[in-house]
């Protein structure tokens, strides 16, 4: 299983707000930064948040990143369909001396 | 703007060896640490390998270790990850990407703005 830890799916309805939760150690989300990516099947993966809660260009403000402790959420306000995906957080682990991954999530907008 | 382009991928037998390349277009390639993202059928994102700006600092996943090579020439623009002793658990699309990678006394900032489309590894007799 993954270093990180995400709930396997989440779902809600359009203009709702969901959250993902991605579990790590102090090894890796407690004393490094988390990222957050969205990827659709046969596409590349999309950088939506980095050091725990910036956006980069291009990125709405719909998404928004926290981190605190050991834990960081990505929280998605005004759902549409097109961001029906799959989410993952991403970390530096220290102790691995590699980077690890959450396993992944995958939002339904039903 | 940068743009990454993998190439190599394909089918190979169990034991046996492949190179995949990506090359850059953009004008940061020389200035960045680069990685290696794969994704195996139905799993999620596992982070490979990643190598910074001059390849003095290289650092890989555990069930690579002393199996794969990340290599890079900056004149060419082009990453590089040799894989040898292959074996089916390594099917996967390997995507390369641009790590945004900084040690700060506040910890380890890394991650990925730019990827490639992927590059798909199949590991079949």
């Amino acid at each position: 299983q993954s270093v990180l830890t995400q709930p396997p799916s989440v779902s809600a309805a359009p203009g709702q707000k969901v959250t993902i939760s991605c579990s790590g150690s102090s090894s890796n989300i407690g004393n490094n930064y988390v990222s957050w990516y969205q990827h659709l099947p046969g596409t590349a993966p999309k950088l939506l948040i980095y050091e725990n809660s910036l956006r980069p260009s291009g990125i709405p403000d719909r998404f928004a990143g926290s981190k605190s402790g050991t834990s960081a959420t990505l929280g998605i306000t005004g759902l549409q369909s097109g961001d029906e995906a799959d989410y993952y957080c991403g970390a530096w682990d220290s102790s691995l001396s590699a980077g690890v991954f959450g396993g992944g999530t995958k939002l339904t907008v039903v | 703007e940068v743009q990454l382009v993998e190439s190599g991928g394909g089918l190979v037998q169990p034991g046996g060896s492949l190179k995949l390349s990506c090359a850059d277009s953009g004008l940061s390639f020389s200035t960045s640490w680069m990685s290696w993202v794969r994704q195996a059928p139905g799993r999620g994102l596992e982070w490979v390998a990643t190598i910074n700006q001059d390849g003095s600092e290289i650092f890989y996943v555990e069930s690579v270790k002393g199996r794969f090579t990340i290599s890079r020439d900056n004149p060419k623009n082009s990453l590089y990850l040799q894989m040898s002793s292959l074996r089916a658990e390594d099917t996967a699309v390997y995507y390369c990407a641009r790590d945004r990678r900084l040690s700060t006394i506040f910890g380890v900032i890394m991650y990925f703005d730019y990827w490639g489309q992927g590059s798909l590894v199949t590991v079949s007799s």
